[in-house]
């Protein structure tokens, strides 16, 4: 069971605009880095972001971070058919000595 | 290019063990932590392990502890994962990854494509 939690399914339009929440505590979100995971079906996980909110060279500036407090959002603007894939919060829990992933959202392009 | 390759998956019985490496190439592989992570099938990813730059310091998920021993050799720029006593729940593609900073807690900013263990009599 995982410590961080995220919606299961977000959809919106093409060109439309997509946030997905990930809800933690004190002793992960809210005293740690948070980065976000792409994963494509049948493809390896892909860094999009981290540090919150830095995106690594290559990302577009479409894919966004935030942080406030205990809680981490990811924001996809100028939605596209390629988005479609599961995305994944991830962090380090200073409790459990041990990385910790989001339960997941699927995005769907309507 | 930084590229991770994954191998030795396959079928186990339960109670098995099987051995997982990592070849890494294309950065300075004694320069940064590693990571294994899971993926059960259909399900979300689960993180394992880490190991620091020297093996000095190692970190894993409760439900591994004492069972999976994770491992590297810097001067083949390879990792592993040690996995004992396997069981069903264990089945997943095995991920190794590299953490983006120089301390357990960073990004896992690199992925290798994965390897496969099934657990099954």
């Amino acid at each position: 069971q995982s410590v961080l939690t995220q919606p299961p399914s977000v959809s919106a339009a093409p060109g439309q605009k997509v946030t997905i929440s990930c809800s933690g505590s004190s002793s992960n979100i809210g005293n740690n880095y948070v980065s976000w995971y792409q994963q494509l079906p049948g493809t390896a996980p892909k860094l999009l972001i981290c540090d919150n909110n830095k995106r690594p060279s290559g990302i577009p500036d479409r894919f966004s971070g935030s942080k406030s407090g205990t809680s981490a959002t990811l924001g996809i603007t100028g939605l596209q058919t390629g988005d479609e894939a599961d995305y994944y919060c991830g962090t380090w829990d200073s409790s459990l000595s041990a990385y910790v992933f989001g339960t997941g959202t699927k995005v769907t392009v309507l | 290019e930084v590229q991770l390759v994954e191998s030795g998956g396959g079928l186990v019985q339960p109670g098995g063990s099987l051995r997982l490496s990592c070849a890494a190439s294309g950065f300075t592989f004694s320069s940064y932590w590693m990571s294994w992570v899971r993926q059960a099938p259909g399900k979300g990813l689960e993180w394992v392990a880490n190991i620091k730059q020297d093996g000095s310091e190692k970190y894993y998920v409760v439900s591994v502890k004492g069972r999976f021993t994770i491992s590297r050799d810097n001067a083949k720029s390879s990792l592993y994962l040690q996995m004992d006593s396997l069981r069903a729940e264990d089945t997943a593609v095995y991920y190794c990854a590299r953490v983006g900073v120089s301390a357990a807690i960073g990004e896992l900013d690199h992925w290798g494509q994965g390897t496969l263990v099934t657990v099954s009599s």
